[in-house]
């Protein structure tokens, strides 16, 4: 089945803290995972992205942590802020195919 | 990256009529996308729009009622057809820079009485 879980559905952290956001996928032929943040009446912005032969990816604030055994992937957002206050959609994409399975989105409300 | 404009932005339509909505991307790309985000839910592909073929449909969406053209590599359009109150969502273009990265329009809200 070609699904991507995603969770919490909703996240609530104070200014400073750290927000993870997990999705977890069936399919092994992705090979490439990446994130984006959807601000309310904006479409969604990629924000980082990993291949699956790298178990960690670091830009800024954001780091994508990838477990390959375990087919799982997540989102940490250091130092959250109340500008991060967005929904957050996890993907998943099999090369050729041009097709992106999306999560079911994260909430995040950072709290000042 | 690519920057894809949209228009319109929103609308409000009434039932029974179209409604055809317009993506511009500033280069050349090979794969456009049409997606559909109800509201609070995740996205959801209608078509692949493919310069100077058929669109491809996924399952649950057809050309009667989402009829796209691409006449060239830089543009596509989206018309809902004979709308119901149920179409009232976002409609979001997208493309593939061929990276496996998306990108995407700023959306199109549509609300339909």
């Amino acid at each position: 089945q070609q699904q991507v879980k995603q969770s919490p559905q909703s996240l609530i952290v104070q200014k400073g803290g750290i927000s993870i956001i997990n999705c977890a996928y069936e399919n092994t032929a992705f090979d490439y995972f990446p994130w984006y943040q959807q601000f309310p009446g904006k479409g969604p912005a990629l924000l980082i992205a990993i291949r699956p032969d790298v178990s960690e990816k670091k830009e800024g604030r954001f780091t994508i942590s990838f477990n390959k055994s375990a087919k799982q992937f997540s989102l940490h957002i250091m130092d959250s802020q109340p500008g991060d206050s967005a929904t957050y959609f996890c993907a998943s994409y099999t090369s050729g195919t041009y097709k992106y399975i999306f999560g079911t989105g994260t909430r995040l409300k950072v709290l000042a | 990256s690519a920057v894809i404009s949209q228009k319109p932005s929103r609308d409000i339509c009434q039932r029974g009529t179209s409604l055809t909505i317009q993506c511009q991307v500033d280069s050349q790309v090979t794969m456009m996308f049409w997606y559909r985000q109800q509201p609070g839910q995740s996205l959801t592909l209608i078509a692949t729009a493919n310069q100077g073929s058929e669109a491809t449909y996924e399952s649950g969406f057809v050309i009667d009622k989402f009829p796209i053209s691409r006449p060239n590599l830089t543009f596509s359009t989206l018309t809902v057809s004979n709308m119901s109150p149920e179409d009232s969502s976002i409609y979001l273009c997208s493309v593939d820079m061929g990276t496996g990265l998306a990108f995407f329009g700023q959306g199109t809200r549509l609300t339909v009485v």
